[in-house]
């Protein structure tokens, strides 16, 4: 089974439509980040949680909200999808203890219509 | 703020040959780690190697090695004995430490790729 899951891996949308990712780990890690790829493109950090309590905004994060339900559980929300927020999300994980590695999840592909 | 550079948005390379991918990055602080990530059409994000810049010796992993340049600034991923299971998009990637207001962490900044293509 997989460490980190995503869910759903593909989702196509309309405009001004509220959508839901969520993100679900095994691997007891304390921290958990939300990532954006567009095309020909690098990730970029949209949130960032170190624990449950505590979840910070990254370089991208306007249009998205996110929620740390408990410490295996990260959703990312996009409250009034837009088109330019077509892209593939990730979602990742690292450990406190080992802060050099992140873990990623197999992405979801977001197409806002 | 740290940048990642990644000059060579394709490559290819014959089976069995050696390929070299190229990354350049700036900053400011002293120690750092810098990691390669291999992207295939699966969309996985797969580690592949990490240098940890207070060492002087560059990281191995197989057929996969870098070549760290610190005072230049320069990482490069170097592929020998190409296969076509290689034919991925690499990202090189730096990681900052940084502190929040009850923890510290640590941030990962990623180069735009470069698409490596195998050629049988």
């Amino acid at each position: 089974d997989a460490d980190v899951t995503q869910t759903p891996r593909n989702r196509i949308t309309k405009t001004g439509k509220r959508i839901m990712l969520e993100c679900s780990q095994t691997k007891g890690h304390d921290r958990m980040y939300w990532y954006r790829q567009d095309p020909g493109l690098g990730l970029q950090l949209i949130y960032y949680s170190f624990d449950v309590k505590d979840i910070n905004k990254g370089e991208i994060s306007d249009g998205y909200s996110v929620s740390r339900q408990a410490q295996a559980k990260f959703s990312l929300s996009l409250e009034s999808a837009i088109p330019n927020q077509t892209a593939l999300y990730f979602c990742a994980t690292s450990d406190s203890g080992r802060p050099n590695e992140q873990f990623f999840g197999p992405g979801t592909r977001l197409t806002v219509l | 703020a740290q940048t990642v550079t990644q000059s060579q948005p394709e490559m290819s390379v014959q089976e069995a040959e050696t390929v070299t991918l190229s990354c350049t990055y700036d900053t400011s602080e002293s120690d750092y780690y810098l990691f390669w990530y291999k992207q295939p059409p699966s969309r996985q994000m797969i580690l592949v190697i990490r240098q940890e810049a207070y060492k002087q010796q560059n990281a191995t992993e197989n057929r996969f090695s870098v070549n760290f340049q610190k005072a230049a600034k320069s990482f490069s991923l170097k592929i020998s004995d190409s296969q076509l299971g290689d034919a991925a998009m690499y990202f090189c990637a730096y990681r900052s430490w940084f502190t929040t207001r009850y923890n510290a962490g640590n941030m990962l900044t990623f180069g735009g790729g470069t698409r490596l293509m195998v050629k049988p």
